[in-house]
């Protein structure tokens, strides 16, 4: 059973550019949330999709967006990238809520 | 809102000996926990959870934990490490919210085993 793949693991962005993170899920899995980890921060909620809408979302400006497709693959998109937006970006799946979230490996994101 | 407190930003260790990684949850009427470990430049990887039940949970690679819920904590163990369990680890509680539910991370705990 594969599991959730993030793609690309890492990215080097300039201040002011766009980003965009992909993750698939693990089939059969409905649910994609994406999580921030920094070293000052530790790991934030960022947002969550269900059935291609987003059904709760973290503390996060606007330039921090996403979206799920109808076959539970999920994009997440960051717009005018600032230096502090350098981070692993996670992705979790999972089937319903609270049962447990299996995660990816992640996207090293780092903005120069 | 959930809030979890890993009580130790750093454990050392020595190679075969015992360890326990404590952790503290704020206090609410459904918990769900869990434990991850994060190996360098990797994801999280679960390795127990605690939904409701026995409050001994076994996980994988000889870690358990024990859910107390008078002392609202979920401290891990494990009764003799290897070099190869230096990772992070990280606590975290389920938030219910009205429309999803998320994960609540503590600042996480780094097990460092010496030979």
């Amino acid at each position: 059973k594969a599991g959730v793949t993030q793609t690309p693991r890492y990215l080097i962005k300039t201040r002011g550019q766009q980003v965009t993170l992909s993750c698939s899920p693990i089939s059969g899995h409905r649910s994609v949330s994406w999580y921030q980890q920094t070293p000052g921060q530790g790991l934030q909620f960022l947002f969550e999709y269900f059935s291609e809408t987003q059904r709760n979302k973290g503390n996060f400006p606007g330039r921090f967006s996403g979206r799920q497709f109808s076959n539970s693959r999920s994009e997440m998109n960051v717009s005018t990238l600032e230096l502090g937006d350098s981070a692993l970006y996670l992705c979790a799946s999972s089937i319903e809520g609270i049962g447990g979230y299996t995660f990816g490996s992640g996207t090293r994101l780092t903005v120069v | 809102a959930q809030s979890v407190t890993q009580l130790d930003s750093q454990v050392p260790v020595f190679e075969e000996a015992p360890v326990e990684l404590r952790c503290n949850y704020s206090s609410s009427v459904s918990v769900y926990l869990f434990w991850y470990v994060q190996y360098p430049n990797q994801g999280l990887q679960l390795l127990l959870k605690y939904l409701s039940g026995s409050t001994l949970v076994k996980g994988i690679n000889g870690f358990e934990a024990e859910f107390n819920k008078s002392q609202t904590s979920f401290h891990l163990r494990k009764p003799s490490v290897h070099i190869s369990d230096t990772a992070e680890y990280f606590c975290a509680v389920i938030e219910a919210g009205e429309y999803g539910n998320k994960l609540v991370f503590g600042a996480g705990t780094i097990l460092r085993v010496k030979s």
